[in-house]
């Protein structure tokens, strides 16, 4: 079965530089959302999407922004960055929520994303 | 805003023993999932508790939802050694995202 896909896998960046992290949901999935999870914590919310409209915004950093496209697929677009930003960002995908009640949700394999 | 705890932060147990997390959430949830993710992978979906004093089993697994949709807990039994990970709860109150909590690490020593 098709699962979420993340690239790249791992990525190395100096700081100040710029990073553009994908993601393509399973296909069907309406809403992507972006977690940041740093060693040894639980994933934090960044921002979420539905139907391409940002639907809801957590934690995010203004040096970050993010968009969904046509196709569903999301990118997160991190600038100047900071050592601090060194994390693995998962996306994931679901159905929206139908009647305020949540639909699981399904992982990708995470970005690692390592600052210098 | 919404707060989601969890405890015990950290679980070592001898293979063979049971092993039980709990969750915790400050405001009344609508739905509540659990993750397992493993050393070096990634969130996987394990179940999602919608009704007051749902129970659910899974194999070992044995998940509960509180009367009062603010708590949960997940219960092992007879740990084996591919349990280990960290166990997430995540909350979800109505039309609100999931907010997760911060985990259980569990260690198994067979």
């Amino acid at each position: 079965a098709a699962g979420v896909i993340q690239s790249p896998r791992h990525l190395i960046k100096e700081k100040r530089e710029t990073a553009t992290l994908k993601c393509y949901p399973i296909p069907r999935h309406d809403t992507v959302y972006w977690y940041q999870q740093g060693p040894g914590q639980d994933p934090q919310f960044l921002i979420s999407f539905y139907e391409k409209m940002q639907s809801d915004k957590g934690s995010i950093p203004d040096r970050f922004s993010a968009q969904q496209f046509s196709d569903y697929h999301s990118e997160l677009n991190m600038s100047s960055l900071e050592l601090g930003d060194s994390a693995l960002y998962f996306c994931a995908s679901s159905l929206a929520r139908v009647g305020g009640t949540n639909y699981g949700y399904t992982f990708g394999s995470g970005t690692r994303l390592t600052v210098v | 805003g919404q707060q989601v705890m969890q405890i015990p932060q950290y679980q070592h147990v001898q293979e063979g023993e049971d092993f039980t997390t709990y969750c915790n959430s400050s405001t009344t949830l609508s739905n509540i999932q659990w993750y397992k993710q493993r050393p070096g992978g990634h969130p996987v979906f394990l179940i999602q508790l919608v009704k007051s004093g749902e129970v659910k089993k899974q194999k070992r697994l044995t998940f509960q939802f509180g009367e009062a949709k603010k708590n949960s807990s997940l219960h092992i039994t007879a740990t084996q050694t591919t349990d280990v990970g960290t166990y997430f709860c995540a909350g979800g109150a109505w039309g609100q995202n999931f907010v997760f909590g911060p985990g259980t690490r569990l260690s198994v020593l067979p």
